[in-house]
């Protein structure tokens, strides 16, 4: 059965940092394309960052610069490293496998506030 | 990239069938059969429901069917049953661009 786990999200303030961590089970990291979607409260949902299985990575211009999305394969785990947060980064960040989103993860909620 | 553009809003009684509409544009949604559906129910991840414009995952309902006419990919649900209010958001994956999601009710 695969199964992915966010953690690490929290409260920050304006301008920090935060990484997020997407554990998998059931299926192997670096063979997929590898997912972040995020959800601001109480609206639709917006596409973050890839990272194929290949290593290449692509990014929103949303979050262009001062995101980066990695993986470590013998931990079977994606990574999105958030920096120069801002309030308009407060969402829910799941991480999703495939070209589809064919699997998510339950949601980590990152706050950017003062 | 620009959104994808769905009604707000939906709704239906038990039994009935409804569709709900997701229109992009000749480079997203008309031009490549990559348009996949999600559910997503309060507090909960999205679900995927339809890939590939009309394909299910094993596990999800045949109530569940998706279609596409030039610009617009539509999703339809037959036989409507009170577990299927939710919200639905369509995606066109080649650009991984998300519809701004329908809100379901099930009178």
């Amino acid at each position: 059965e695969v199964q992915l786990m966010e953690s690490g999200g929290g409260l920050v303030q304006p301008g920090g940092s935060l990484r997020l961590s997407c554990a998998a089970s059931g299926f192997t990291v670096s063979s997929n394309y590898m997912n972040w979607v995020r959800q601001a409260p109480g609206k639709g949902l917006e596409w973050v960052a890839v990272i194929y299985s290949e290593g290449n990575t692509y990014y929103a211009d949303s979050v262009k610069g001062r995101f980066t999305v990695s993986r470590d394969n013998s931990k079977n785990t994606l990574y999105l490293q958030m920096n120069s947060l801002r309030a308009e980064d407060t969402a829910v960040y799941y991480c999703a496998s495939g070209m589809v989103f064919d699997y998510w993860g339950q949601g980590s909620l990152v706050t950017v506030s003062s | 990239q620009s959104a994808l553009t769905q009604p707000a809003s939906v709704s239906g009684s038990p039994g009935q069938s409804i569709t709900i509409s997701c229109t992009g544009t000749s480079s997203d949604v008309g031009g490549y059969n990559y348009v996949s559906w999600y559910q997503q129910h309060p507090g909960k991840a999205p679900k995927l429901m339809i890939y590939d414009v009309t394909t299910r995952p094993s596990g999800v309902s045949n109530r569940f069917s998706g279609s596409k006419s030039g610009n617009t990919a539509s999703l339809t649900i037959s036989g409507l049953q009170a577990e299927d209010e939710a919200d639905y958001y369509c995606s066109s994956y080649t650009n991984r661009v998300f519809g701004g999601g329908t809100k379901l009710t099930v009178l």
